[in-house]
């Protein structure tokens, strides 16, 4: 299985960029790259996907490294409502892929 | 669209008592998943069904744990008999694709197994 690491925890800046990093080394090519977002008390939020290329949309980018190994999904403006945990997961064909322990990201004013 | 909806927000049962979680999904979505979500083992698929029928219940930790979908609006995750260890978030999540993107989740519901 593809498994990924991200930073326990991240502090931004409200109004600042969060910059919000993932390894999967063990990616394969037909692998997508996910995030999801949990707000406390809340279901998981889907956030955005990608394979190969660079993503944007109106929650957030997300940059792939050229070799896939690692990616950082960008919230360019983060308000104090971005404060969660934010899950990187690559599919592995199924739906059993674990979502993690994720990144505790705190915007602060 | 309301969203998916689970019902209870909240159960407080006591051990070997019969618990029954319930969850509406989107409509015109196709699949439906249940996850369990605790501390020591973060996010899980305990069983997802496509147009009703159940595809993969692997992730059903035990024989007290089951699921159903009687039509494409409604399923329900019955745990009989309930244990402490049952204890966690629930949620619900439907989607129209079946791929990992844009899975729709409930708000939950937590259970406390005393």
């Amino acid at each position: 299985d593809a498994k990924t690491t991200q930073p326990t925890s991240m502090d931004c800046a409200e109004g600042r960029a969060a910059n919000l990093p993932c390894n999967h080394s063990t990616i394969s090519g037909n692998e997508y790259v996910y995030w999801y977002r949990q707000i406390h008390s809340q279901g998981p939020q889907y956030i955005i996907h990608g394979l190969k290329n660079n993503e944007t949309n109106e929650m957030a980018s997300l940059i792939i490294t050229e070799d896939r190994k690692s990616s950082t999904l960008i919230l360019p403006h983060a308000t104090l409502r971005d404060t969660a945990v934010y899950y990187c997961i690559v599919d592995t064909g199924g739906f059993k892929t674990i979502f993690g322990a994720g990144t505790r990201l705190f915007v602060k004013a | 669209d309301a969203g998916v909806i689970q019902s209870p927000r909240h159960e407080v049962t006591e051990m070997g008592q019969e618990v029954t979680l319930r969850c509406k999904p989107i409509s015109g979505h196709d699949y439906l998943f249940w996850y369990r979500q605790t501390m020591m083992r973060g996010l899980e698929l305990l069983i997802y069904f496509n147009n009703n029928v159940p595809i993969d219940d692997s992730g059903m930790p035990e024989d007290r744990f089951s699921a159903k979908m009687p039509n494409a609006s409604f399923s329900t995750l019955k745990i009989q008999p309930s244990e402490p260890r049952d204890s966690a978030v629930y949620f619900c999540a439907s989607s129209f694709t079946g791929g990992f993107e844009k899975l729709f989740f409930g708000s939950g519901t937590q259970l406390s197994v005393l």
